[in-house]
């Protein structure tokens, strides 16, 4: 079945700076990748999503890339705030209603 | 905006002891899912439910677990003999259908077993 790795684990930036989550999956058949934020206390909040056919995925200062070769994908974060502090997972899946299968998560958290 | 709710938000329970867990999930969306994460673990699938039945279900979802939508808001979980492994956070999902990717997650219940 499919297995995905997220790295780090932890990650502390600066305000302002930027953010880079990194994941890798295994199953080919996966064409699904979404990234969800974590706040305390709460469910898992879908911020951004990237499917198979496509590269590269933008939404302000957050972008997801996708090297389907290699198997993996990234969540970059621009400019970060405090409020991005969070956990971050990433999942992927072999889309419409299929399970997801998430990564182990990455706590950020952005100093002022 | 409409979200899924879940209730109790923590339930702490006895080994042994059966527990329910209850989700609402949104409106017009016609898939659900129960995932799980234990402390510091990765979240992981459990179960996923259509058109009144089981669609997928993983190897932690052996016959102490049971799921059902008794009416048209409701999802539950239920356990029916909790053991200590079982203490996690327990996460309901929905997706509006099999032409959407987004599951929308609900806020958790705290699972304690003693």
């Amino acid at each position: 079945g499919e297995n995905v790795e997220q790295h780090p684990s932890t990650l502390s930036v600066q305000e302002g700076d930027s953010a880079v989550i990194k994941c890798t999956y295994s199953d080919s058949a996966s064409n699904y990748f979404p990234w969800y934020k974590q706040e305390l206390g709460k469910g898992p909040q879908l911020i951004i999503d990237i499917r198979s056919n496509v590269g590269e995925k933008k939404d302000q200062r957050i972008a997801v890339t996708l090297n389907k070769t290699a198997k993996h994908f990234s969540l970059h974060i621009t400019e970060t705030q405090p409020e991005d502090s969070a956990v971050y997972f990433c999942a992927a899946s072999s889309g419409g209603s299929e399970k997801l299968v998430f990564g182990k998560g990455t706590k950020l958290t952005v100093n002022p | 905006e409409p979200e899924v709710t879940q209730t109790p938000s923590h339930q702490v329970t006895q080994m042994g002891q059966e527990v329910i867990l209850r989700c609402v999930p949104i409106s017009n969306h016609l898939y659900f899912y129960w995932y799980r994460q234990i402390l510091g673990q990765k979240v992981e699938f459990l179960v996923s439910f259509y058109n009144n039945e089981i669609s997928e279900k993983s190897e932690i979802f052996d016959d102490q677990f049971s799921v059902e939508r008794p009416d048209g808001s409701n999802f539950t979980l239920k356990i029916r003999s909790t053991k200590l492994e079982d203490s996690a956070m327990y996460f309901c999902a929905s997706l509006r259908s099999g032409a959407s990717n987004e599951q929308f997650f609900g806020p958790g219940t705290r699972l304690t077993v003693l």
